[in-house]
């Protein structure tokens, strides 16, 4: 088990649909992310939260929408997606964002296809 | 721009034999760098990392070389396992990018394929 834990593992959305993703750590780590892994691509970073306060939007379109309620819980919430946003989306969380703590703890990710 | 590249999409080893996988580097302020390993359907998982203050980390199996000069680092297997055949990606942070886990720059990956 991987104290990483993601839902939905796969999902299929239309244009038009509102889902959310959904992302859980049991590590007592403080920070998580989302990362975008698109085929061929590297590893995009979109969103970073520390201490549940958003550090880092990495130019990610507003129909992107994260929500971090507590350390441990985070949120992706979709709506009027597009087909190229098509991807893995990977959850991961690190004890802090500073230095020392680079290592990232993954979730095994939504494979999510837009239709 | 790519600031970490591996240029090997993949890589096929026989069993038993020594794994190496490359990868390179722009940014001479990266300081940290680590190899991820992901199979398929899952999440990617740490496997090694290297400080900018070494040239060598080794753990088991795994050896990370770093060359700071050639801005260039390998992961090295030996001897490769079945259970070894996975994608493997290169990650850097430090300096300009920002130090820690939210200044991580992956590469593309490189799938490595073990035959028996």
């Amino acid at each position: 088990e991987t104290g990483v834990t993601q839902t939905p593992r796969h999902l299929v959305m239309g244009m038009t649909n509102k889902k959310s993703l959904k992302c859980e750590q049991h590590l007592g780590h403080n920070a998580m992310y989302w990362y975008k892994q698109s085929a061929k691509k590297p590893l995009e970073l979109m969103f970073v939260y520390n201490f549940k306060e958003q550090t880092e939007n990495n130019s990610v379109p507003s129909r992107f929408s994260p929500e971090c309620p507590n350390s441990s819980h985070l949120f992706l919430h979709l709506h009027t997606l597009q087909p190229e946003d098509s991807a893995l989306y990977l959850c991961a969380s690190s004890p802090t964002v500073g230095q020392g703590d680079e290592k990232l703890f993954f979730g095994s990710g939504t494979q999510l296809s837009v239709l | 721009d790519q600031q970490v590249k591996q240029n090997s999409p993949s890589l096929s080893v026989q069993e038993g034999r020594i794994s190496i996988l490359n990868c390179d580097y722009t940014n001479s302020m990266f300081d940290y760098f680590l190899w991820y390993k992901k199979y398929p359907a899952e999440g990617p998982t740490f496997l090694i990392s290297i400080s900018s203050i070494k040239d060598k980390n080794e753990d088991g199996r795994f050896t990370v070389f770093l060359n700071k000069s050639a801005k260039h680092l390998s992961l090295h297997i030996v001897p490769s396992q079945p259970g070894d055949s996975a994608v493997y990606f290169c990650a850097a942070t430090g300096g300009g990018s920002g130090g820690g886990a939210d200044g991580l720059t992956f590469g593309k990956g490189t799938h490595l394929i073990i035959q028996p």
